[in-house]
Parts: C-alpha cells; sequence; structure tokens
C-alpha cells in the first residue's frame, strides 16, 4: 500500500494569512493531484501536477511537485473565507492503471 | 451534462439490511469508481471498473459487491448492512488517468 501523508490535519487562520499544506510519500508517483471538498458535496480537482519539481499557479494557490515525485505542497496567499473546505492530495502510482492514493486530507478554516 | 449523479443522497438502514446505492455518469468515461470516506478522513478506494463488464476490487471491498452493465451505470451494493458502513459514499468517473470527476455522495446511516 501506498501511503500519502498530508499535514497538518487541521488548520484555523484568519483572513489574509498565508498557508502551505504538505503532502508527503515514501513512494514515486507518476503525478499527483489537488482537490478541494466542500460540506456536502464531492471532491473537485484542482489541480494536476506531472513533472518533478513543477510549480503550477491557480490565482491565489500555488502548487509545488517534488523533484523526487514524491511530494507535494499547496501554498495559499492571503486566504479568504471562500478558501474554507477539506484539501485532498492523490497520487497516481506507477503501474497501479487509473488509481488514485488519497491522503487523508487537511481541513482548512479561513476566518473573515 | 449533469456529470456523476448518485442516488439517494441519504439513508439509514437496519444491521442486517440491504440495499443498492446508484451512480451514473453522462460523459462516456470508461473509468468508475466507488469510495467510502469516513468522517475526518481521505477516500478509500472500494471498487473499481475499467468498462462495461469489467470490475475489480479496490482496497476496502468487503461486505459491497458491484456490477458494470453498461458504461454509464455502476451501482455499489451493501448484502448485510453493518454499523461499520455508515460513512459518505462517493462515486466517480474519468476518461483516462487523470481527472476524475465525483458525484454529490450518499450519506449512509447504519443503525
Amino acid at each position: 500500500t501506498q501511503l500519502l501523508e498530508q499535514s497538518p490535519q487541521f488548520l484555523s487562520i484568519q483572513e489574509g494569512e498565508n498557508l502551505t499544506v504538505y503532502c508527503n510519500s515514501s513512494s514515486v508517483f507518476s503525478s499527483l493531484q489537488w482537490y478541494r471538498q466542500e460540506p456536502g458535496e464531492g471532491p473537485v480537482l484542482l489541480v494536476t501536477v506531472v513533472t518533478g519539481g513543477e510549480v503550477k499557479k491557480l490565482k491565489r494557490l500555488t502548487f509545488q511537485f517534488g523533484d523526487a515525485r514524491k511530494d507535494s505542497s499547496l501554498h495559499i496567499t492571503a486566504a479568504q473565507p471562500g478558501d474554507t473546505g477539506l484539501y485532498l492530495c492523490a497520487g497516481a502510482p506507477y503501474n497501479a492503471g487509473n488509481m488514485l492514493t488519497f491522503g487523508g486530507g487537511t481541513r482548512l478554516m479561513v476566518k473573515p | 451534462n449533469a456529470g456523476v449523479t448518485q442516488t439517494p443522497k441519504f439513508r439509514i438502514l437496519k444491521i442486517g439490511q440491504s440495499m443498492t446505492l446508484q451512480c451514473t455518469q453522462d460523459m462516456n468515461h470508461n473509468y468508475m469508481y466507488w469510495y467510502r470516506q469516513d468522517p475526518g478522513m481521505g477516500l478509500k478506494l472500494i471498487y473499481y471498473s475499467v468498462g462495461a463488464g469489467i470490475t475489480d476490487k479496490g482496497e476496502v471491498p468487503n461486505g459491497y459487491n458491484v456490477s458494470r452493465s453498461t458504461t454509464e451505470d455502476f451501482p455499489l451494493r451493501l448484502e448485510l448492512a453493518a454499523p461499520s458502513q455508515t460513512s459518505v459514499y462517493f462515486c466517480a468517473s474519468s476518461y483516462t488517468v487523470g481527472t476524475q470527476y465525483f458525484g454529490p455522495g450518499t450519506r449512509l446511516l447504519v443503525l
């Protein structure tokens, strides 16, 4: 079993603060995805990173894939209440078809 | 397109009862998946399918069964409900390796 560990599990911050969420594994992944899930809904894809060292930006969100393709981070600049939700990373192992391994999630609350 | 739809949205079962969770997608995706999400946790794969007539076990298949008679539908069957199956169930589909599109979930409570 290939595990993805996310940290922190919970994060409560004030509007305007910056934060970073981490997703770590001892396994190598062919790609890694970040999803956001709001209460009562299914996860929605934010980004997919494929190349080691790759950095992608989505407005105030910056995603990075580790050089060794074992870890990833999500940085949010000037967090807003609308960023509140559960952030999930999911890795695509090599030779696992289309199955994803999900991390345990980081629950973010941004207070106005 | 409706995407991935799931029914019912919420269900209460008594121990030992059975039920089928329905999942339909209208994106002509070959791959479909069933996950369960326990409170405050990530997603665990129950079963998946790479096409009509083909299914395979995921990480936590015990207590569940699936079938895939059409590309669009991928129902999940619980034969003898147990309290440990209390969870939120998500169905997802994908065209290939990459984005998985999730349904809104079915919240199941087994008492």
